[in-house]
């Protein structure tokens, strides 16, 4: 079955600190890939997508991602978290021939000063 | 408009009522989805607009949920004899034909 998973469901770090929060799916094929962040009582809000080509991609708010084909895994980096950045972080993969998203389970970032 | 808008922000109903919420997709979208957030299942798609297409229901989870979407608009998803387990955040997004999609703020449903 399709699947994604966010294996860390809670990650605390200090503010300044570098962040990784990990994605692995399970397809047939790679699909489209994609970051959403979501703060507390908002919709989700994309960060980046990948669709094909150069495997390591940019967003916005300083964050990029890198696509593994081998590893079947799209994680999530940034090199300086600021407190701002705290939220819940949803990595999501649609088929090439698809219509929907499916969601991993989240990860909750937590900042500390 | 300038983004996805969803109404009402907040719904508080009595089990068995019947409920609607709306969702108004940016101008110009051409696909709609409707997608449920709860704490027990995480998000789960729901339903698929796209165009004057046969929409894609493989997400509903039972037959007491339905979706219309009229003039390739404004969506409407309506649930009858409402659970507490239909308790969630409901999201709805747009997207134009497949590429990005741009989520609303949600439609938080309490059912009580």
């Amino acid at each position: 079955a399709q699947s994604v998973t966010q294996p860390d469901i809670h990650i605390t770090v200090s503010e300044g600190a570098s962040l990784e929060l990990r994605c692995n799916y399970s397809y047939g094929a790679t699909p489209y890939l994609f970051w959403y962040v979501q703060s507390p009582g908002q919709g989700l809000q994309l960060l980046l997508k990948y669709f094909s080509g150069d495997t390591l991609v940019q967003g916005i708010k300083g964050f990029e991602a890198e696509f593994k084909r081998s590893q079947s895994s799209f994680n999530l980096r940034k090199p300086s978290v600021h407190w701002s950045d705290a939220a819940e972080y949803f990595c999501a993969v649609r088929p090439k021939a698809g219509n929907m998203l499916t969601f991993g389970g989240g990860t909750r970032l937590m900042v500390k000063p | 408009g300038a983004g996805v808008s969803q109404s009402p922000s907040n719904k508080v109903t009595e089990k068995g009522k019947d409920v609607e919420l709306r969702c108004d997709p940016i101008s110009g979208h051409t696909a709609l989805y409707w997608y449920r957030q709860s704490l027990g299942q995480g998000l789960e798609f729901l339903i698929y607009f796209q165009g004057n297409s046969a929409p894609d229901k493989s997400g509903l989870p039972s037959d007491r949920f339905s979706a219309e979407r009229t003039g390739g608009s404004v969506s409407t998803l309506t649930i009858q004899r409402t659970q507490q387990e239909d308790s969630a955040v409901y999201l709805c997004a747009s997207s134009f034909s497949g590429s990005q999609e741009f989520f609303g703020p949600g439609t938080r449903l309490t059912v009580l």
